[in-house]
């Protein structure tokens, strides 16, 4: 089957650094999204990586290695407005989006 | 802002009502999803439409009933819903349905408690 995998929750400080970890398996890969879901919001586009390494996008960054199933998403300098749910989610070989739970992320003053 | 709108924004129905969601995109994409959201769980495709056409059922009840008139609106039909309905159903468009870099713009769904 396939799966998503990422933490329920991650608690961090005001001004610090955080890292949202994800793991996948899928049957093929056509490339990993991050969203950012505010309460009661819409899913909002962060990232996308297709390819292997670092994509630098201001204060968020997305990781990815496809030989690892794995994806990270980098938050620096946190700011309040970052509490939120972010969302993993893999294009698979049928372009169909197959989606993580969300991690929900709370900044502490 | 996406582009995106939903309306309602939050519907309480009981069991025997018969409600319609509705959902228009101002983006001029060809594509557009229905999505459930439960507490915890991943988003859960339902209905996925390409210029008007279904294209995807995800072995969704026939209490829940999509129609698409035209390629800006999706409407999504409830009636005699259950208790475990109770979610936040999400509309979201793409430009196409399949192919790389397919970001979706999603609205800010309709919350739904069936009594």
């Amino acid at each position: 089957g396939q799966n998503i995998d990422q933490p329920t929750e991650m608690t961090a400080t005001e001004g610090a650094i955080v890292q949202i970890n994800c793991t996948y398996q899928t049957s093929g890969f056509n490339g990993l999204f991050w969203y950012q879901q505010h309460a009661g919001e819409a899913p909002t586009f962060l990232s996308y990586n297709v390819l292997d390494g670092l994509e630098e996008k201001g204060r968020f960054s997305s990781f990815l290695s496809r030989s690892k199933g794995y994806s990270y998403l980098l938050l620096k300098e946190l700011q309040m407005k970052d509490s939120a749910s972010y969302l993993c989610a893999v294009l698979d070989s049928n372009y169909q989006l197959i989606w993580g739970a969300g991690t929900k992320l709370i900044i502490k003053p | 802002e996406t582009g995106v709108t939903q309306t309602p924004r939050h519907l309480v129905m009981g069991m025997t009502n018969k409600k319609s969601l509705k959902c228009e995109q101002h983006l001029g994409h060809n594509a557009m999803y229905w999505y459930k959201q439960s507490a915890k769980k991943p988003l859960e495709l339902m209905f996925v439409y390409s210029l008007e056409e279904r294209v995807e059922n995800n072995s969704v009840p026939s209490r829940f009933s999509p129609e698409c008139p035209n390629s800006s609106h999706l409407f999504l039909h409830l009636h005699t819903l259950q208790p475990e309905d109770s979610a936040l159903y999400l509309c979201a468009s793409s430009q196409e349905v399949s192919g790389s870099y397919n970001e979706q713009f999603f609205g800010p769904g309709t919350r739904l408690t069936v009594l």
